[in-house]
């Protein structure tokens, strides 16, 4: 079975912080998402990753970077945290031409 | 562009009612169509998905058909249960190469109550 993990279920951070949300896949996938979800508006594509070291912007990339450093690791980077940053963050991978895998989610509250 | 719109929620059934929830895309080309489930407190699973029109996928007693003409593909299931209560999202693929993200519709929450 394919796993994706997420770092945290739950982040609570303030305001200025600098946050980072970790992702791993243990099935060699070449492409990794990062996706947010908020009510109303479904899930929206940050950034993804179609091998190591690559990252090309998604639909909302603003306020966000991304590192891709092992073909296992996709992090999501907040420079700095702002309220309007509050939200559902879900990891995904793939291997080419096959399904996206989600992990469980991170719950990120800003204050 | 691409875009998907979802029929809005949340939707309340009785147990043993039939369930429809109503997806349609706007897409380039010929997308990959799929039907994913976020059950309480959990991440997204692929329910079912097509990648070509009229084939129709299937899983756990769900279906959906994919309509190039009516560009739909909406979930439909003959009797829902309590365990169906969840959120469901439609999205469409517009590639199978490299990358090849998903884009997403709003979510229909489904109530099934006893």
């Amino acid at each position: 079975d394919v796993k994706v993990t997420q770092s945290s279920r739950y982040l609570v951070k303030r305001t200025g912080e600098k946050v980072f949300l970790e992702c791993v896949q243990d099935m060699d996938h070449e492409n990794m998402f990062w996706y947010r979800q908020d009510p109303g508006l479904g899930l929206r594509l940050i950034y993804f990753s179609y091998d190591v070291k690559m990252k090309e912007k998604g639909d909302i990339p603003e306020g966000y970077s991304v590192s891709r450093e092992k073909k296992e690791r996709f992090s999501l980077i907040l420079e700095s945290a702002s309220t309007n940053q509050t939200s559902m963050y879900l990891c995904a991978s793939r291997r080419t031409g096959e399904t996206q895998y989600f992990g469980p989610g991170t719950r990120l509250l800003v204050l | 562009g691409n875009s998907v719109t979802q029929m809005e929620g949340p939707v309340t059934l009785s147990e043993e009612a039939f369930l429809t929830i109503n997806c349609t895309y706007t897409a380039t080309g010929y997308p990959s169509l799929f039907w994913y489930v976020q059950y309480p407190g959990e991440g997204l699973q692929l329910l079912l998905k097509a990648t070509k029109a009229d084939d129709k996928g299937s899983n756990k007693g769900f279906e959906a058909t994919y309509r190039k003409e009516t560009t739909s593909f909406h979930l439909e299931k003959g009797s829902v249960q309590v365990s169906d209560s969840a959120v469901y999202f439609c999205a469409l693929s517009p590639y199978a190469g490299q990358g090849g993200k998903l884009i997403f519709g709003q979510g229909t929450e489904l109530s099934v109550k006893p």
